[in-house]
């Protein structure tokens, strides 16, 4: 079993509708927890990053990690066109010295 | 320009035959890493490097080769490619003293080998 499990998609949806991304993962040593957004043809950029259990808002975006179930989500509200990318969820157990462990990514298109 | 380049964009070898791709960051962050990009298996970490002549294996080193004589640069040498290392290939950075650990990636490297 991986580290950090992200179902790949892809998802297709319509304009204005509500996106929900998820992620589990089976190390409870997890404390950091981030969204990178990556375009077609392009790098991943960070979106979202939390810190242990709660909800962060930015915008239309809302990061959510739930660690007693080892599940973290992202939200996106009132979703565009220009949101189509593959979304990664990577975590870490330090902000410091150790390296990302990323899920597969999920690509999702919005359609007009 | 400011960020992090990488160099070829664009690569095909054959196989058995050397190829290094090219990573350079202007911000003089200390940590630099390279990860390739398939189809089903998401980002793996091919090797990493705290600073200047430290460098670490990551998931999926095999294969590879790294140096980092200069903070700015972090090549990745393929010392005799095979057709699995067909992938995009990501170099990123990471300040040490960013509390968010986030990284900044480059646009990437296609790379084929025949």
């Amino acid at each position: 079993q991986k580290e950090v499990e992200q179902d790949p998609g892809p998802l297709s949806v319509p304009e204005g509708a509500i996106v929900s991304l998820n992620c589990t993962y089976s190390n409870s040593a997890f404390q950091y927890f981030m969204w990178y957004r990556q375009y077609s043809r392009k790098g991943p950029e960070l979106l979202m990053y939390t810190y242990s259990s709660g909800n962060k808002e930015d915008g239309r975006f809302t990061a959510q990690v739930d660690k007693s179930s080892k599940y973290i989500s992202l939200f996106i509200r009132d979703s565009q066109p220009s949101d189509s990318a593959t979304y990664l969820c990577a975590m870490t157990y330090l902000p410091g010295n150790t390296p990302l462990v990323f899920g597969k990514g999920t690509r999702l298109s919005v359609i007009a | 320009d400011a960020g992090i380049t990488q160099s070829p964009r664009y690569k095909i070898t054959e196989t058995g035959r050397q190829v290094t791709l090219m990573c350079h960051q202007t911000w003089s962050h200390s940590y630099m890493f390279w990860y390739r990009q398939d189809l089903g298996h998401g980002l793996r970490l091919i090797y990493y490097s705290a600073a200047a002549d430290i460098t670490d294996k990551g998931e999926v080193p095999d294969g590879y080769v790294v140096s980092r004589s200069k903070t700015e640069n972090f090549p990745l040498t393929l010392e005799s490619a095979t057709r699995s290392q067909t992938s995009v290939y990501f170099c990123a950075s990471r300040d040490s003293g960013s509390s968010y650990n986030e990284q900044f990636f480059g646009p990437g490297t296609r790379l084929t080998v025949l």
